[in-house]
């Protein structure tokens, strides 16, 4: 089993629609974070999570929210999806505990129609 | 405020050839540095990783980067590449003291036979 899984892995949804991004880890790391991928554009950062308790805005946040339900759970919502938020987006954990590198998820392939 | 700059973003190469693929970054404290490999339909994958040390790091499929503080660069590069390269790779940096991965916009190696 993945240790970043994310679902779905792909979704199709009309513009205007609420839809909910999953993401969960095995791997007991602190840190995670929220990426999408926009070709030219590469990973840009849209919220990232300390712990349960710290959420911050990354660079490109709005038009998103985020929640952390737990240390192994982070979603990512997009509460009115418009079609520039077509994207893939990317799931990733580090641990807190030192200087080591992200891990990532097999990504959403998100479609707003 | 850090920044990663990948110049090329398309390379293409012959098959057995050498490649370099260019990173430089920005950040006014001391930093961690790493290249990402995307396979076609992938999830991101850690190729090598700079932390400490060695100026000089190595992966275990032939690729290696070497960190230039003059420079400010982290260049990727394999003296021989095979079709099986052909991917997208990503410079991404973190900087000492934060938990924030900054990514590059991408470069994509297209291997030719």
């Amino acid at each position: 089993d993945a240790d970043v899984t994310q679902t779905p892995r792909n979704r199709i949804t009309k513009t205007g629609k609420r839809i909910m991004l999953e993401c969960s880890q095995t791997k007991g790391h602190d840190r995670m974070y929220w990426y999408r991928q926009d070709p030219g554009l590469g990973l840009r950062l849209i919220y990232y999570s300390f712990d349960v308790k710290d959420i911050n805005k990354g660079e490109i946040s709005d038009g998103y929210s985020v929640s952390r339900q737990a240390q192994a759970k982070f979603s990512l919502s997009l509460e009115s999806a418009i079609p520039n938020q077509t994207a893939l987006y990317f799931c990733a954990t580090s641990d807190g505990t030192g200087p080591t590198e992200a891990f990532f998820g097999q990504g959403t392939r998100l479609t707003v129609v | 405020a850090q920044s990663v700059t990948q110049l090329d973003s398309q390379v293409p190469v012959f098959e057995e050839a050498p490649v370099e693929l260019r990173c430089n970054y920005s950040s006014s404290v001391s930093v961690y540095l790493f290249w990402y490999v995307q396979y076609p339909n992938q999830g991101l994958q850690l190729l090598l990783k700079y932390l400490s040390g060695s100026t000089l790091v190595e992966s275990i499929n032939g690729f290696e980067a070497e960190f230039n503080k003059s420079q400010t660069s982290f260049h990727l590069r394999k003296p021989s590449v095979h079709i099986s390269d052909t991917a997208e790779y990503f410079c991404a940096v973190r900087s000492s003291g934060t938990y924030k991965y900054i990514f590059g916009t991408g470069t994509r190696l297209k291997v030719l036979a």
